[in-house]
């Protein structure tokens, strides 16, 4: 079946720092992939949709200068947490919808746990 | 905009028990319903998917889910749960624009 990667799976960092997660679609080709933020015990909170190269769009409420999305292949999304604070910490997780699942089927990556000190 | 209702948010069970679990959406238009389950500490898989035809859906492991338009409701069952079902699980609809709405989640544990 369709299978998306992240990497990292797990990041701690300083705060202040920048951090990049890659989300990548391993067997087919992504035209749009979401961007999803899991806080413990909570549902996924859509942050973004982003699309191949074009700008994302980012749900009510997300700062688009502080969480940079960017599309730049059919395989490969990247968010990138400018300046982290220690609230950023979470599960951030990707998925893909594309050519392999043919009716608004999305998967989902294994995520990245988020830790900022 | 749509929106998701999941009715319970902890579910405890003796093993084979029956299980239903309840969703509901709000939502005028064409939807898209999906039942994702998630393990302890491991990442999202799709149980089952509605997109249209029979509305009672057959997924992995036994489980099944029937769409009731009428009742905007697309509720999870399993006749007989086993100790590994233990885990969350989220209802889910998208509408054509591929965007997912998530439920708050049920939290299953099966007792053995």
């Amino acid at each position: 079946g369709a299978v998306v990667s992240q990497h990292p799976s797990w990041v701690i960092c300083k705060s202040g720092t920048s951090v990049k997660i890659e989300c990548r679609s391993l067997d087919f080709q992504a035209t749009t992939m979401f961007w999803y933020r899991q806080f413990p015990k909570q549902s996924l909170m859509l942050m973004a949709t982003s699309n191949e190269g074009s700008k994302a769009t980012y749900e009510q409420g997300v700062e688009k200068d502080k969480f940079l999305i960017n599309h730049a292949s059919l395989t490969l999304s990247t968010l990138t947490v400018t300046s982290a604070h220690p609230e950023d910490s979470s599960f951030y997780i990707c998925s893909a919808l594309g050519s392999y699942s043919g009716d608004n089927e999305q998967f989902f990556g294994p995520g990245t746990r988020l830790t900022v000190l | 905009a749509q929106s998701v209702s999941q009715h319970n948010h902890h579910v405890i069970l003796s093993e084979a028990a029956s299980l239903e679990l309840g969703c509901n959406y709000s939502y005028g238009g064409t939807v898209n319903l999906f039942w994702y389950v998630q393990y302890p500490g491991q990442h999202l898989q799709l149980l089952l998917k509605y997109f249209s035809g029979d509305p009672l859906v057959k997924g992995i492991k036994g489980f099944e889910a029937e769409f009731i338009k009428s009742k905007f409701s697309f509720n999870l069952r399993k006749p007989s749960v086993q100790w590994s079902d233990t885990a969350e699980y989220f209802c889910a609809v998208n509408t054509n624009a591929g965007k997912s709405t998530f439920g708050d989640g049920t939290t299953l544990t099966v007792k053995p």
